[in-house]
């Protein structure tokens, strides 16, 4: 069974940091870009960054390049995004999510994790 | 950035309706864009990519179609598990970027 799981999310203070794990199971993860999505509270869907399958290029949207950084461990099936100097509005559930398909690089997400809450205090 | 529209932003159906969502794109994204469903407390379901290939899984009443700026999604036939959000995502460039969302409820 294909599962991504995250883990990390949590309060943290305006400025503070953490970092978001996906652990995945179920499918050669090596073999997949792989994304990271958020959504705040009762709002749409934001696109937070990519990851090609060795880490070579990553993408960001322009309200996170500079304090967060997607990475990646193909040994250990794992997904991360370490965010840094945390706002408030970076408060949201974030989901990892895998394109549908090896050749896909960005689009089509097909499956999500369940997401983790991450709640940004000012 | 791509900004992605979305119209209605909600409405109010029955059981057994047909519907039709419209997303429009602000520019040319060739047929790049996915659509997904959405229930509370839930991750996005994938139900259709390249603008209208039906996701494996996805049950025939849906549809998609359109391609360059304009898209629609019709649900043929609505079930009562269809009660849901439903976004739009274009992936023709970065930043990707999701519409903001059509809210389906019952009349």
């Amino acid at each position: 069974e294909v599962q991504l799981v995250e883990s990390g999310g949590g309060l943290v203070q305006s400025g503070g940091s953490l970092r978001l794990s996906c652990a995945i199971s179920g499918f050669t993860f090596s073999s997949y870009w792989m994304s990271w999505v958020r959504q705040a509270p009762g709002k749409g869907l934001e696109w937070v960054a990519n990851i090609k399958q060795d880490g070579s290029e990553k993408y960001y949207v322009d309200s996170v390049r500079g304090r967060f950084t997607v990475s990646r461990d193909n040994a250990k099936d794992s997904l991360y995004l370490q965010m840094n100097s945390l706002r408030a509005e970076d408060t949201a559930v974030y989901y990892c999510a895998r394109p549908r398909a090896t050749t896909a690089t960005n689009g089509g997400y097909d499956p999500w994790g369940q997401g983790t809450l991450v709640i940004v205090s000012s | 950035a791509i900004r992605m529209t979305q119209s209605p932003s909600s409405f109010s159906a029955s059981t057994g309706d047909r519907v039709t969502i419209t997303c429009r794109a602000s520019q040319d994204i060739s047929n790049y864009l996915a659509w997904y469903q959405q229930k509370p407390g839930k991750a996005p379901r994938l139900l259709i990519y390249d603008a209208s290939t039906l996701q494996s899984g996805v049950p025939s009443r849906f549809s998609g179609s359109g391609s360059g700026t304009a898209f629609t999604l019709t649900i043929s036939c609505l079930q009562s598990e269809d009660f849901a959000i439903y976004y739009c995502q274009h992936y023709h460039s970065y930043p990707v970027t999701f519409g903001p969302g059509t809210k389906v409820d019952v009349k």
